[in-house]
């Protein structure tokens, strides 16, 4: 059974920091890992989708990578503002035989961030 | 651009009726997926369907219902609910068989009193 852990639940930061936000997942057979923002009560913003096959993805001054050997995916933020503060959730999809995909996400419990003005 | 669009945004319902929650994916998107967040949870998968036919199937409960219509949009009967339903149930949609990236919806809050 896939799991998906994300550590810390919560962070804060003063505005203009770089931050690293971590997630790591059991089974290294995924077919794809999925960032989500998502704001109090909100629903799911999707910001970067990264294949198995792939080592990273950027999107403005976000950059996701992915080490599929180790089971670990990092979010990094660049000169992080309040506009910022939010759940990030991580979620992965698994592979299934014959290399298809399955169409479950499994989430991590997400990272709450505060950016401090 | 279009995004998935859910209804109604929120939901009251007494113990032991009914609920349908409606999901329009995006123009083309041809797979739905519905997740379930309980407060301060995260999302938990209930079901999906590609091209009208259920393809995955999740934690959900046997009072619970969903189908995808010949346009695409899909419905999630919830019946006899429980106090423990109320959550917040997003439908997410995307392009093919699984694989490509999801798109959610703004999301059902639906509590039940």
């Amino acid at each position: 059974k896939q799991e998906v852990t994300q550590i810390p639940a919560a962070l804060s930061v003063p505005e203009g920091e770089n931050l690293v936000l971590n997630c790591s997942f059991t089974d290294s057979a995924i077919y794809n890992l999925q960032w989500f923002r998502q704001d109090p009560g909100k629903g799911l913003t999707s910001l970067l989708l990264i294949q198995s096959s792939q080592r990273e993805q950027t999107s403005g001054r976000l950059n996701a990578s992915l080490d599929k050997s180790s089971g670990r995916s990092t979010l990094y933020i660049a000169a992080s503002q309040p506009g910022d503060s939010a759940t990030y959730l991580c979620a992965v999809r698994l592979r299934t035989s014959p290399g298809g995909a399955n169409s479950k996400l499994t989430f991590g419990k997400g990272i709450t961030l505060s950016v401090r003005p | 651009a279009a995004g998935v669009i859910q209804s109604p945004r929120h939901l009251i319902k007494e113990k032991r009726e009914t609920a349908t929650l409606k999901c329009y994916p995006i123009p083309r998107h041809d797979t739905v997926y519905w997740y379930q967040q309980g407060p301060g949870q995260d999302p938990q998968f209930l079901i999906s369907f590609y091209e009208k036919m259920q393809s995955d199937k999740g934690s959900i409960p046997d009072r619970f219902s969903a189908q995808q219509f010949s346009d695409y949009h899909s419905e999630l009967n919830m019946s006899s609910l429980e106090l423990g339903d109320s959550a917040l149930y997003f439908c997410a949609s995307s392009s093919g068989q699984g694989g490509t990236e999801a798109f959610f919806g703004q999301g059902t809050r639906l509590t039940v009193v």
